[in-house]
């Protein structure tokens, strides 16, 4: 079991460009989540999808954050027209079910210049 | 909204003294209760869950017990050691219907043990 596997580990952009994160949860868990770490706010909630369906966004900045699971076996981040304060880690999880452990990628560090 | 309070940002201590690191929560429904663990350039990964039936959960020294009366679930070590330096983070995840699942963390405790 290769855990949950993010890519890339790092990336660059320049203020108003977009960027795509990838997540590969691990398989058979039904839920997954996206979260982001700074030091200042720590563990932000993004997003969550239990069996592919988005259940709550809630955290989402809704402009310029979307996210997709197309099937089971990934998804994606995408920030639209980064800027500066998006710079972060952005931490993909899943989890068997409710309540269960949350098993974490290895994160994207996101720097937006 | 559920929330978690870690009222510490910081804790510095000498090898060998007892740990403790508080953590209240704020929930409408009967949450679990966690802390998980983020070493130094790695990912966060669970050190303790709640149990429903109010055993105390215990791993690698540390144990925390989930008082309801109080909402707090404060997370424990009698010797702290050199190797549990690291980021500390408590969390919830509440049955609340539609949004079942999802974890709320609070903002974290940074552990600092010292010789």
């Amino acid at each position: 079991n290769a855990g949950v596997i993010q890519t890339p580990r790092h990336k660059v952009t320049g203020k108003g460009q977009e960027a795509t994160l990838w997540c590969e949860p691990i398989s058979g868990h039904s839920a997954v989540f996206w979260y982001r770490q700074t030091i200042v706010q720590g563990l932000e909630f993004l997003t969550y999808f239990r069996n592919q369906a988005p259940i709550d966004d809630s955290g989402m900045p809704k402009e310029r954050f979307s996210a997709q699971m197309p099937n089971q076996s990934h998804s994606t981040l995408k920030i639209q027209s980064t800027q500066p304060q998006d710079s972060a880690v952005y931490l993909c999880a899943s989890s068997f079910s409710w309540g269960e452990t949350l098993y974490f990628g290895s994160g994207t560090r996101l720097t937006v210049l | 909204g559920d929330s978690v309070t870690q009222t510490e940002g910081l804790v510095t201590l000498t090898e060998g003294l007892p740990v403790m690191l508080n953590c209240t929560y704020q929930s409408t429904y009967s949450p679990f209760l966690f802390w998980y663990v983020q070493h130094l350039n790695e990912a966060p990964k669970l050190l303790l869950k709640s149990f429903t039936d109010n055993k105390r959960p215990e791993h690698q020294g540390f144990h925390a017990t989930l008082h309801k009366s109080s909402s707090s679930f404060h997370l424990q070590k009698s010797s702290a050691q050199l190797s549990d330096s690291a980021l500390y983070y408590c969390a919830l995840s509440a049955n609340t219907g539609a949004n079942t699942g999802k974890l709320t963390f609070g903002h974290g405790t940074i552990l600092r043990v010292h010789p």
